[in-house]
């Protein structure tokens, strides 16, 4: 148990579908992320948010959306999701937003888009 | 963009065999970190190197990270089965504003 918790843990959609992942870190920590993790390719960041406020966005597509009400929650909002978007999907939290950081990462939620 | 490759991509041993996966840059990195994940679960952190040349030890587990700050290794002497799963060297980029994964070394450790 890291003190970082996701859920779901397991999530089928339709690309239709508007669903949200969320996470939760009780390490009293200020900076969280978003990971993508597919088959056969390197763990992707996507977001990354340091006291609230989002501070990285990589390219990632419109179709995912960050929110973080506070610096213990972490939303992700998909809609319209694509087939290619099934992934585990990681949440990450870190004590500052900075190189020397250690991370923490949470189980994930596993996202399978149909 | 930066790049963090690591070779092997996938490593069988005999149980009892040593195992070793090389992490490699395209550029200069302030400190390397790397990060293991077991089938099914999730990254943990093992360890952090900063100086160039730095070297550290976990039980059998050997890091090191290189002169030029560009590559690192894993050495596991000795390995047991509950050494099997990814290992995952990670690095900032030359800002610090950027953290990136490497391909990851899957480890699996026949009885």
């Amino acid at each position: 148990e890291t003190g970082v918790t996701q859920t779901p843990r397991h999530l089928v959609m339709g690309m239709t579908n508007k669903k949200s992942l969320k996470c939760e870190q009780h390490l009293g920590h200020n900076a969280m992320y978003w990971y993508k993790q597919s088959a056969k390719k390197p763990l992707e960041l996507m977001f990354v948010y340091s006291l609230e406020e989002r501070v990285e966005n990589n390219s990632v597509p419109s179709r995912f959306s960050p929110e973080c009400p506070n610096s213990s929650h972490l939303f992700l909002h998909l809609h319209t999701l694509q087939p290619e978007d099934s992934a585990l999907y990681l949440c990450a939290s870190s004590h500052q937003r900075t190189p020397q950081e250690t991370q923490y990462f949470g189980p994930g939620t596993r996202l399978l888009v149909l | 963009g930066q790049q963090v490759m690591q070779i092997p991509q996938y490593q069988h041993v005999q149980e009892g065999e040593d195992f070793t996966t090389y992490c490699n840059s395209s550029t200069t990195l302030s400190n390397i970190q790397w990060y293991k994940q077991r089938p099914g679960g999730h990254p943990v952190f093992l360890i952090q190197l900063v100086k160039s040349g730095e070297v550290k030890k976990q039980k059998r587990l050997t890091f090191q990270f290189g002169e030029a700050k560009k590559n690192s290794s894993l050495h596991i002497t000795a390995t047991q089965t509950t050494d099997v799963g990814t290992y995952f060297c990670a690095g900032p980029s030359p800002g610090g504003n950027q953290f990136y994964f490497g391909t990851g070394t899957s480890l699996t450790v026949i009885p």
